[in-house]
């Protein structure tokens, strides 16, 4: 059971949006602690997407965007690619667990 | 560019101690800077944090894994290493270090421990 929260699946055809929601409570995201989303890739390494809700690193397309809303953050997709079909995880940190480290459980992204 | 490469035995015995080395090039691991953290995957799970540590002296562990993990550093040699003890089939997976301070970036290729008799 992971303290944040990811629907296990979305889809969506070339072209389109989704949206990935990681949810969680007032220890964690509603606390003001940074959310960040990392992309795997079948078969890599996960790479960091999204930093600090909305910050892109170099090299990471404007078509990913993230947000933040109290206890949840989203990452955006916009003009899907076959390419992005990949899992996304989301990651805080969380006062009950001594500010620890804590991940979602990963949402599989299918691009139909 | 900094690049992280973990090494180790692929195969462990349940009941002996897993250990892992991360080597960095690129940075240095006592910059201060940065933490420096392992992160693991499970077959069919997810991402499972297993502890960090910060060259200025702070370390901490998942409270899950905690009685039995251990990181320790090797400044001669820009490593860092892991050591789970007890391990069991639980315990098999992909293992990864990374380098965070604003996320998890950027991160080893990843080393499978499998677990088993």
């Amino acid at each position: 059971q992971s303290v944040l929260t990811q629907p296990p699946s979305v889809s969506g055809a070339p072209g389109q949006r989704v949206t990935i929601s990681c949810t969680g409570n007032n220890y964690n995201i509603g606390a003001g602690y940074d959310v960040h989303w990392y992309q795997r890739l079948p078969g890599t390494a996960p790479r960091l997407l999204i930093f600090g809700y909305t910050n892109r690193p170099s090299g990471v397309p404007d078509r990913f965007s993230g947000s933040k809303s109290g206890t949840s953050a989203s990452l955006v997709i916009t003009g899907l690619q076959p390419d992005d079909e990949a899992d996304y995880y989301c990651q805080s940190y969380d006062s009950k667990l001594s500010h620890n480290v804590v991940f979602g459980g990963g949402t599989r992204l299918t691009v139909l | 560019q900094v690049q992280l490469q973990e090494s180790g035995p692929g195969l462990q015995k349940p009941s002996e101690t897993l250990s892992l080395t991360c080597t960095v090039s690129g940075d240095s691991i006592n910059g201060g800077r940065y933490y420096w953290g392992w992160i693991r995957q499970s077959p069919g799970k997810g991402l499972e944090w297993i502890g960090s540590f910060s060259y200025t002296g702070s370390s901490h562990y998942s409270p899950s894994l905690e009685s039995r993990v251990t990181i320790s550093v090797d400044t001669s040699n820009n490593q860092f290493s892991l050591k789970l003890t007890s391990v069991t089939a639980a315990d098999t997976a992909v293992y990864y270090c990374a380098r965070h301070r604003f996320g998890f970036d950027p991160w080893g290729q990843g080393t499978l421990v499998t677990v088993s008799s």
